[in-house]
């Protein structure tokens, strides 16, 4: 696709049970991000993807987060024993980075609601 | 990463120029000032990064004073659909120690 894909769009899930959120980033893109946006916040920074460094995982809010990039491509963010306090749009980036930073595009979303 | 200040909140009149201030008083001389709006419901959106020189695109223009201790963000002609939320963020360019990490930024609110 064009874009960087999400999926789901919406997940509505009970408390303690495990999600998986999907990112698909552009083709070709190196650098990925995930970002979480609770209700009236701005953007919490959580786990950043470059090549094959090794992520920085310093926005992690708690170890029942972890986040994987399989083959430089596709990333999976995980939740588990999820929480009402996850509850929050998650947001993927991905951005055309070797050596240098550029700009970041930005998925849709997944709006996560832990009830 | 330069912590970078932004006003909560701005309004602006539909046809004129909104000018969407930012401070970095502390950024270091690797990191480029980037610009990011995130319109309701929508994933934020690039808009333009400088370092020093003035920058401009279809998009917008990027005012950066010469001692690069802050900056604004300009829509020539704002409409509408320019209501958001303006995101400034001083990173470094090199992808190994860089992240983007967005402050509160301005909701900018334009009005007919």
């Amino acid at each position: 696709g064009a874009g960087v894909s999400q999926s789901p769009s919406n997940k509505v899930t009970e408390k303690g049970k495990d999600v998986e959120l999907r990112c698909d980033p552009i083709s070709g893109h190196t650098a990925l991000y995930w970002y979480r946006q609770s209700l009236g916040q701005g953007l919490e920074f959580l786990i950043y993807f470059q090549g094959n460094s090794a992520p920085d995982k310093s926005g992690l809010p708690s170890d029942r987060f972890s986040a994987e990039r399989t083959g430089g491509s596709v990333s999976t963010l995980t939740i588990q024993r999820t929480q009402q306090e996850d509850s929050a749009v998650y947001l993927c980036a991905s951005s055309l980075a070797q050596d240098k930073i550029t700009e970041a595009f930005f998925g849709q979303g997944t709006r996560l609601t832990v009830v | 990463d330069a912590k970078t200040t932004q006003p909560p909140s701005m309004d602006c009149a539909e046809g004129r120029a909104a000018n969407l201030p930012c401070n970095h008083s502390t950024i270091s001389g690797n990191e480029y000032v980037y610009w990011y709006r995130q319109i309701h419901s929508q994933g934020p959106q690039y808009i333009i990064h400088g370092l020093k020189n003035n920058e401009t695109n279809e998009m917008a223009s990027l005012i950066i004073t010469e001692d690069r201790k802050s900056s604004t963000l300009i829509l020539p002609h704002a409409t509408l659909r320019d209501t958001a939320v303006y995101y400034c963020i001083a990173n470094p360019r090199s992808s190994n120690t860089g992240k983007l990490i967005f402050g509160q930024g301005t909701t900018l609110q334009v009005k007919p």
